[in-house]
C-alpha cells in the first residue's frame, strides 16, 4: 500500500513552458486535492475533485488545469509556467466514512520556474 | 471570508520545555480542527478536533478545542529535537457539495534546540 505518490519530485522549468505534475492514490479515496507551499503561507487549495471525472476550482486555480479521468489519479497542469508557480505542490486524498475527515497528503513536488 | 491564524509564526524553545501552539479560526459552519506536523516533506496528521473540551492526547501532545471562543492549542511536552518541525492547523466547514476542502493557517514553526 503505497498511499499517496507524487512524480517528479524535482522540477526545473523555463518560463513559457508546460508540464504535468501526477498524484496517484491507491487507497480508493473519492476526494483528491492539489495545493501549493509557500514561505509564510501554509497551504493553499488549488483544484479539487470529488469524484472520477469532476473538478472544482479551490483557492488560487488560475494557471493550471486538473484532470480526473480515473479515480486513483489527479493531474495538474501548467499550461504556461510563470516564475509566480515557483512553489512545493502536495497533493491529497481523503475518503468520507462516518466522522474520519483526515487527509493523507503525497510526499510533495519541488518546482522552479527561472 | 473563512481564515485560520496561528501563533507564534515560529518558536525556539530547548529540550525538555513545554509549547503551546494557537490556533483561532473564523470559519463559516464549523465542521472540523485538524492538526498536522510537517518535517520537510508531507504533512503527517496529529488530531482531529470536532468537540469543544475534550482533550484528544498521543504521548506528549494533546490538543484541545473551543468552539465558544474560536481556538484551539496544541500542547508538547518534555519537548525533544525530533519535535522540530512546521505544525499546520487546518478547518473545514459544512458546505454545499460535502467537499472536504481544509483552510489551512500559516504554521508555526518550532525549533528545539538541545
Amino acid at each position: 500500500n503505497a498511499g499517496v505518490t507524487q512524480t517528479p519530485k524535482f522540477r526545473v522549468l523555463k518560463t513559457g513552458q508546460s508540464m504535468t505534475l501526477l498524484c496517484a492514490q491507491d487507497m480508493n479515496h473519492e476526494y483528491m486535492y492539489w495545493y501549493r507551499q509557500d514561505p509564510g503561507m501554509g497551504l493553499r487549495l488549488i483544484h479539487y475533485s470529488v469524484g472520477e471525472g469532476t473538478t472544482a476550482k479551490g483557492e488560487v486555480p488560475d494557471g493550471y488545469n486538473v484532470s480526473r479521468l480515473k479515480k486513483q489519479n489527479f493531474l495538474l497542469g501548467l499550461e504556461s509556467a510563470a516564475p509566480s508557480q515557483t512553489s512545493v505542490y502536495f497533493c491529497a486524498s481523503r475518503k468520507l466514512r462516518d466522522w474520519n475527515y483526515e487527509q493523507y497528503f503525497g510526499p510533495g513536488t519541488r518546482l522552479t520556474v527561472t | 471570508e473563512d481564515k485560520v491564524v496561528q501563533s507564534p509564526l515560529s518558536l525556539v524553545v530547548h529540550e525538555g520545555d513545554t509549547v503551546t501552539l494557537n490556533c483561532s479560526y473564523e470559519v463559516t459552519n464549523f465542521r472540523s480542527l485538524l492538526w498536522y506536523k510537517q518535517e520537510k516533506k508531507a504533512p503527517t496528521f496529529l488530531f482531529m478536533l470536532t468537540s469543544s473540551g475534550i482533550e484528544k492526547k498521543s504521548g506528549r501532545l494533546s490538543s484541545i478545542l473551543d468552539k465558544k471562543e474560536l481556538f484551539s492549542i496544541l500542547n508538547i511536552t518534555a519537548t525533544q529535537t525530533g519535535d522540530s518541525a512546521v505544525y499546520l492547523c487546518a478547518v473545514e466547514a459544512w458546505g454545499s457539495g460535502n467537499t472536504g476542502k481544509l483552510i489551512f493557517g500559516q504554521g508555526t514553526t518550532l525549533q528545539v534546540k538541545p
